[in-house]
């Protein structure tokens, strides 16, 4: 019954490693995005796909690559991890001219050691 | 830069009183302003939106105001409960862009 799930919830690992983050909507949209929440709580976006089409794409470093097979998954992957990366990465999604409600998932804390 | 950002950081209520959480924002080009709240290791969770064309939205114990003259939006939570302790978070959404822009958070601290 979850509408917007990632996996892991968990990651540590060593800098310099690649990584991914998976995530899956069951509600429909045809919008998804990556944000990206610090230390200080503050939330950032990352990317948005509509309908597997990049459409926002925020001063992120070319590390990381989004990617939507299908418009109900959209997983990002991290190459070469640094100490920086280290923060809680949401999921979301909704759909284009419904309500301004996003669905977010429950995030995935990476720390990078 | 264009920003929304929040006048304090961590509110303390007793349970029972009434919350109000502010905002202020900066991008004239906002079409939605809407509030998140995030408890601990969970994802924000939507609770009100209003339209830039309106000053004023209730919903169940929550009404949000703005005040599109000072470019501020306010929260307010009546007869808060512990269940509202949280972080709080305001969001704008900008005419022609699907993604939202967020503030820094208000931490709400409801004492039993």
């Amino acid at each position: 019954d979850t509408a917007v799930s990632q996996t892991p919830k968990y990651l540590v690992t060593q800098m310099g490693n690649d990584k991914s983050i998976k995530c899956e909507q069951n509600l429909g949209h045809d919008t998804m995005y990556w944000y990206k929440q610090d230390s200080k709580k503050f939330l950032k976006i990352m990317f948005s796909y509509n309908n597997k089409e990049l459409i926002i794409n925020e001063t992120v470093p070319n590390r990381f690559s989004p990617k939507s097979p299908d418009k109900a998954h959209l997983n990002l992957h991290i190459n070469s991890l640094e100490l920086g990366d280290s923060a809680v990465y949401f999921c979301a999604s909704s759909q284009v001219g419904g309500p301004t409600e996003a669905f977010f998932g429950q995030g995935t804390r990476l720390t990078v050691v | 830069g264009e920003s929304v950002g929040l006048h304090l950081p961590t509110l303390s209520v007793q349970e029972g009183d009434n919350s109000i959480i502010n905002c202020a924002y900066s991008n004239s080009a906002s079409d939605y302003f809407i509030w998140y709240k995030q408890e601990s290791g969970k994802g924000p969770q939507f609770i009100i939106d209003i339209r830039s064309n309106m000053d004023k939205r209730q919903g169940q114990r929550v009404t949000v105001l703005l005040n599109k003259t000072v470019k501020h939006l306010s929260l307010q939570i009546a007869a808060t409960q512990p269940g509202d302790s949280a972080v709080y978070f305001c969001a704008e959404r900008d005419t022609g862009r699907r993604a939202l822009t967020f503030g820094s958070g208000t931490r709400l601290q409801v004492q039993p």
